[in-house]
């Protein structure tokens, strides 16, 4: 079962804008991870962002986490049409990788 | 090897046929990942090795599923007497260990038919 969920579960933006997704989980966590994935493609790790931290940056990618809330966001600023793909959360505890059904994200040149 | 590699890319099945889909992980990892993903979802877990040992497979649906990882680098997942609910994109990952990154394959497409 898929215990990690994405919202919004499609999301359309122009180019330039920022784009935020947000993930939510029931149980503990030892570090949530970020994926992208392009259609018909593998998945991309974009950040891994481990229970003690709060927040982490890669590029225009920014990633927080609310323990206390049982979630976690990831903004992407200034978008552009190459953005374009479905992003997933999953989180590692007791189990290995779990993952939501993603949030699809399209960028519109 | 500079990446998780996958064979074969794409298959199709005849149902009641069995397949065989191949990872060779990250040169030097030690946990290996088995996910399968329907179409328009996230991907499910179905076994985990850490080196040889299979510590979960609590995710693989049927007894017509099997993994190994016999000298704890390369794995192959084998589906027997395929069906058409078996359809999907089959994914290996690795990793260096619990808690670290987990990097992903481009995936074994199996369509069944």
């Amino acid at each position: 079962s898929q215990q990690g969920e994405e919202d919004p579960q499609a999301l359309s933006i122009q180019e330039g804008e920022n784009a935020t997704m947000n993930c939510s989980y029931k149980t503990s966590i030892n570090n949530l991870q970020w994926y992208r994935q392009n259609s018909g493609r593998g998945l991309v790790h974009l950040i891994l962002i481990r229970s003690n931290e709060r927040e982490k940056h890669s590029g225009r990618l920014r990633v927080t986490l609310d323990t206390s809330k049982k979630s976690s966001s990831l903004l992407i600023t200034a978008s552009r049409a190459a953005d374009t793909a479905s992003y997933f959360c999953a989180r590692t505890g007791n189990t290995p990788l779990v993952f939501g059904k993603g949030t699809r994200l399209s960028v519109i040149a | 090897g500079a990446g998780v590699s996958q064979s074969p890319r794409y298959k199709v099945a005849k149902r009641g046929q069995d397949v065989a889909l191949r990872c060779d992980p990250i040169s030097g990892h030690v946990s290996l990942f088995w996910y399968q993903q329907a179409l328009g979802q996230g991907p499910e877990f179905l076994t985990y090795f850490q080196n040889e040992a299979q510590l979960d497979k609590s995710g693989l649906p049927s007894d017509r599923f099997f993994a190994e990882r016999p000298e704890g680098s390369v794995s192959t997942l084998k589906i027997q007497r395929t069906q058409q609910e078996d359809s999907a994109v089959y994914l290996c990952a690795s990793s260096v260990g619990q808690g670290n990154t987990i990097y992903f394959g481009e995936g074994s497409w199996l369509t069944v038919v």
